[in-house]
């Protein structure tokens, strides 16, 4: 198992565009959570899905934000018309239900810059 | 305001013992944790510990967890410059659901 892996590492866009960014978790890992961290700060929590149900939204969440995890594996979270305060570094972590006391295992991230 | 706090930066010299601090407010958090990021990198689980327990060593880490002061403390001993990085606190509530962390402690350690 390679562990969390997301896809792309970086991307720069231009403000307005919209982009897609993916999460593939480790693979017995029935939970899956999306977080965002700005320059000198600690991950913020965005979503979590359990199989392919989202169950929990942040207020960080806009409108124009969205995830998915259509067939309970992979992830996507896509951002729409993205503004310059949506650069960030996203992480994707995962746990097992039944072991998620014992800690989330995160990807390398997905670093954004809206230019 | 921060449910998690830690102070921002810490320096140590190559061989001390580096002791990073955090507080929680949540009284219901059950599980507290340790985590690592290198530049550039994602977040590495250095070490946990439960609600019930008082203490927690692994190797050179020992994690100390007052409950009355809602106080956690990683201690790292013999500090490498290998271990220059930062190290998020964080907490977990029993519904498992929403892990929160602190700002980060940046530790850099000299030669």
């Amino acid at each position: 198992d390679t562990g969390v892996s997301q896809n792309p590492r970086h991307k720069i866009t231009k403000r307005g565009q919209n982009v897609t960014f993916r999460c593939d978790p480790i693979s017995e890992h029935n939970r899956l959570y999306w977080y965002r961290q700005t320059l000198g700060q600690g991950p913020e929590f965005l979503t979590y899905f359990q199989n392919e149900a989202q169950l929990e939204k942040s207020r960080l969440l806009s409108d124009r934000f969205s995830a998915e995890r259509p067939k309970g594996s992979f992830s996507t979270l896509e951002i729409q018309r993205t503004e310059q305060g949506d650069s960030a570094m996203y992480l994707c972590a995962s746990s097992r239900q039944s072991s998620t006391h014992y800690g989330y295992t995160f990807g390398s991230g997905t670093r954004l810059t809206v230019v | 305001g921060e449910d998690v706090e830690q102070s921002l930066f810490l320096s140590v010299r190559e061989g001390d013992s580096s002791v990073i601090n955090c507080t929680y407010t949540d009284s219901s958090s059950t599980y507290l944790y340790w985590y690592k990021q290198e530049p550039g990198a994602g977040l590495q689980l250095l070490t946990y510990i439960f609600s019930n327990m008082d203490m927690k060593q692994d190797q050179r880490l020992t994690v100390l967890l007052n409950k009355k002061d809602k106080h956690l403390s990683l201690r790292i001993a013999d500090t490498q410059t290998g271990d220059s990085a930062i190290y998020f606190c964080a907490d977990l509530k029993g519904n498992n659901n929403d892990m929160r962390f602190g700002a980060g402690t940046r530790l850099t350690v000299k030669p």
